[in-house]
């Protein structure tokens, strides 16, 4: 049963410290994002890789926030240094674009920061 | 720009009432998808289901049906005879064509669903 994996889980920090947020995706998925939920935003996309190149990194606060993908089975969201308005459950999701195929967004189950 | 709205904040109904969660879209785009993702208390995001815009014929699946007009640019979900278990936040979403895109979201419907 393939899945997106997120870790930590759960993190609780203090401002000023570096947080750093890990993704699996699925295997063979070409495709990565990074969403962040809060109560007053909503679902909102920070950025997004395809074959590990950044396509999309708008929605990301670039002074704070870095995103990467080290390799095709890693995706990396780092912020330094944090505020507590990062408080937030950040979403790794993963597809597949391949040819003009679809294939749906499959999220992982989260990391819900704390900053305090 | 696109944009999602979903007018709904709350909605609370007693169980086997019908209940539709409403959700408009705007894009420029001609050929975009749409979807609904459910996210119970526990916090994961469940996808429920995808349409691309060419495709307007209504999907039932279950006790779930959608209803799509593109000329309302509205993309409707229904649940029939609902459950406490349904009682979650739904989320209507748009993406640009291909699908595998990024994913704009709506403010979600929080619905409570009691016994």
């Amino acid at each position: 049963d393939a899945r997106v994996t997120q870790t930590p889980r759960h993190k609780v920090t203090e401002m000023g410290q570096e947080v750093t947020m890990r993704c699996q995706p699925i295997l063979g998925h070409n495709t990565v994002f990074w969403y962040r939920q809060t109560m007053m935003q909503g679902l909102e996309l920070l950025a997004y890789f395809r074959n590990r190149a950044p396509l999309d990194d708008s929605g990301m606060p670039k002074d704070r926030f870095s995103a990467e993908m080290p390799d095709a089975t890693l995706a990396t969201l780092k912020i330094q240094p944090s505020e507590p308005r990062d408080s937030a459950v950040y979403f790794c999701a993963s597809g597949l674009v391949q040819g003009g195929a679809y294939n749906e967004q499959f999220f992982g189950p989260g990391t819900r920061l704390t900053v305090l | 720009a696109q944009k999602v709205t979903q007018a709904q904040t709350e909605i609370s109904v007693v169980e086997k009432e019908d209940v539709t969660l409403d959700c408009v879209y705007e894009t420029r785009d001609t050929t975009y998808y749409l979807f609904w993702y459910k996210q119970p208390p526990s916090g994961e995001l469940v996808f429920l289901i995808r349409r691309n815009s060419f495709d307007e014929q209504n999907e039932i699946s279950g006790r779930y049906s959608w209803n799509f007009q593109k000329s309302t640019s509205s993309f409707n979900f229904t649940i029939t005879a609902s459950q406490v278990v349904d009682s979650a936040v739904y989320f209507c979403a748009l993406s640009e064509a291909g699908g595998s895109e990024k994913l704009v979201f709506g403010k979600g419907t929080k619905l409570t669903v009691n016994p």
